[in-house]
């Protein structure tokens, strides 16, 4: 079954630095998502990429925060100047169609120390 | 008002019994409902999509009341891999973007 990869796994990184993370979507998909969950809160949306830009992005996602598909498989997401409130679990999901189709990857725990 | 409410629990419950979770989302244009389920630490997966007409899968019923901005989840016998927390996801649509919006979570625990 094909599925949503994410590297790395875990991520820790000290305050203030840049962070990359990493998602490789389903090879058929047009959509492409990236939620965060800090531990013990909701999945929260911060952006939605599709046709090579920004759709959609929440509050969250400030200038602290990117997103490029560098290479047509690679879907990053790029925040600098890491924050101690930065540390969640990252998601990355893609689709076909839109959200109601979409794919998690197994997440990128980033640890802002 | 949140946009997206659920009883956070926790819910323990003995094995083979049935558990009810509620849900409600305040945005009248939402546009699909789904109950997704994520274990501690990993990623939401989704367990089934809500329909007005309700929908079973399994031991699994789901329903969703459009007029009262309502959905369930019924879990019958239930076993103790149904542990987990279940989350109630609405779709919303903003002027032709789409996106996931999540509840906090009910976690679910299934007593031996």
């Amino acid at each position: 079954e094909p599925e949503v990869t994410q590297t790395p796994s875990h991520q820790v990184t000290q305050m203030g630095q840049e962070v990359i993370l990493r998602c490789v979507p389903i090879s058929n998909h047009l959509y492409f998502y990236w939620y965060r969950q800090i531990l013990g809160q909701k999945v929260e949306f911060l952006v939605s990429f599709y046709n090579n830009e920004i759709s959609e992005k929440s509050e969250i996602f400030d200038d602290q925060f990117s997103v490029e598909r560098p290479d047509g498989s690679n879907f990053t997401l790029k925040i600098r100047s890491t924050k101690l409130e930065d540390s969640a679990m990252y998601f990355c999901a893609s689709a076909p169609t839109g959200p109601s189709e979409a794919f998690f990857g197994q997440g990128t725990r980033l640890t802002v120390v | 008002r949140k946009e997206v409410e659920q009883d956070p629990g926790p819910f323990n419950v003995p094995e083979g019994a049935t558990v009810a979770f509620n849900c409600t989302y305040s945005n009248s244009a939402s546009q699909s409902f789904f109950w997704y389920r994520q274990d501690c630490r990993k990623e939401p997966k989704l367990l089934m999509s809500v329909y007005s007409s309700g929908n079973e899968d399994g031991r699994f019923t789901a329903q969703l009341n459009r007029a009262s901005q309502y959905i369930s989840l019924l879990i019958r016998d239930s076993k103790l891999s149904d542990s987990a927390t279940y989350l109630c996801v609405v779709n919303v649509a903003n002027f032709g973007n789409e996106k996931l919006t999540f509840g906090t979570g009910t976690r679910l625990t299934i007593i031996p």
